[in-house]
């Protein structure tokens, strides 16, 4: 297809593990991100992955890339109420270096 | 290290109005981009300057939208006139140079069209 997608919302219990996960639309793309973004903010660069590695981890967060199936998942280990917010997956598309973005996962923890 | 500072953070006016936004984004960045950020969607790009010429403005709908980045540091967006599909958040977010794999993004202003 032609956007990238993502789920709208997902809830996690504080302490637990979140999945995010998001189907892009270029095999090529060089780079896939993922942002993040707080109420009332701009989005915050939380980590990227080249599109020649298939993991990535830095502190609680894992990036998976799957690129036969165009499939990114963001891990967040031990989620706290902080990270709640909207989570933007995002691919540097090949053939324009356009950067597109999914529309968004809202990240809800319960106590 | 100062962030992207855009402003005003809010406004509100009436369709058929004009608006302009201001950015300044980081010192020394060389590329600058403008970003509508309809609610419930993810950024989409209106215009990329590569210092104070555009690259790509093939999503700015120029018969109302128009921007510029005079001296190849802060930029202007305008909207001449509004319609209430304006309604949004525009970000604005620069990088050291273009193709550079992490856009710094402002706050963004949001706009609300009556």
């Amino acid at each position: 297809g032609e956007d990238v997608e993502q789920s709208l919302f997902l809830s996690v219990r504080e302490g637990d593990s979140s999945v995010i996960n998001c189907t892009y639309t270029d095999s090529s793309s060089t780079y896939l991100y993922w942002y993040k973004q707080e109420p009332g903010a701009g989005l915050q660069l939380l980590t990227y992955i080249f599109s020649n590695m298939d993991m990535k981890q830095d502190q609680r967060l894992t990036v998976l890339l799957n690129k036969k199936d165009k499939h990114l998942s963001l891990r967040i280990a031990d989620t706290q109420t902080g990270d709640s917010a909207i989570y933007f997956c995002a691919e540097n598309r090949n053939r324009d270096d356009k950067i597109i973005f999914g529309k968004g996962t809202r990240l809800h923890i319960l106590p | 290290e100062a962030g992207v500072a855009q402003s005003p953070r809010y406004k509100i006016i009436e369709k058929r109005q004009s608006v302009a936004f201001w950015c300044n984004p980081i010192s020394g960045h060389a590329t600058l981009y403008w970003y509508q950020q309809i609610l419930g969607q993810g950024p989409k790009l209106l215009i990329q300057f590569q210092n104070n010429g555009v690259v790509d403005d093939s999503q700015l709908p120029k018969d109302r939208f128009s921007a510029e980045r005079l001296k190849g540091v802060d930029s202007t967006l305008k909207i001449q006139p509004a319609k209430l599909e304006d309604s949004a958040v525009y970000l604005c977010a620069s990088t050291q140079e273009s193709g550079s794999y992490e856009q710094y993004f402002g706050p963004g202003t949001r706009l609300t069209v009556t």
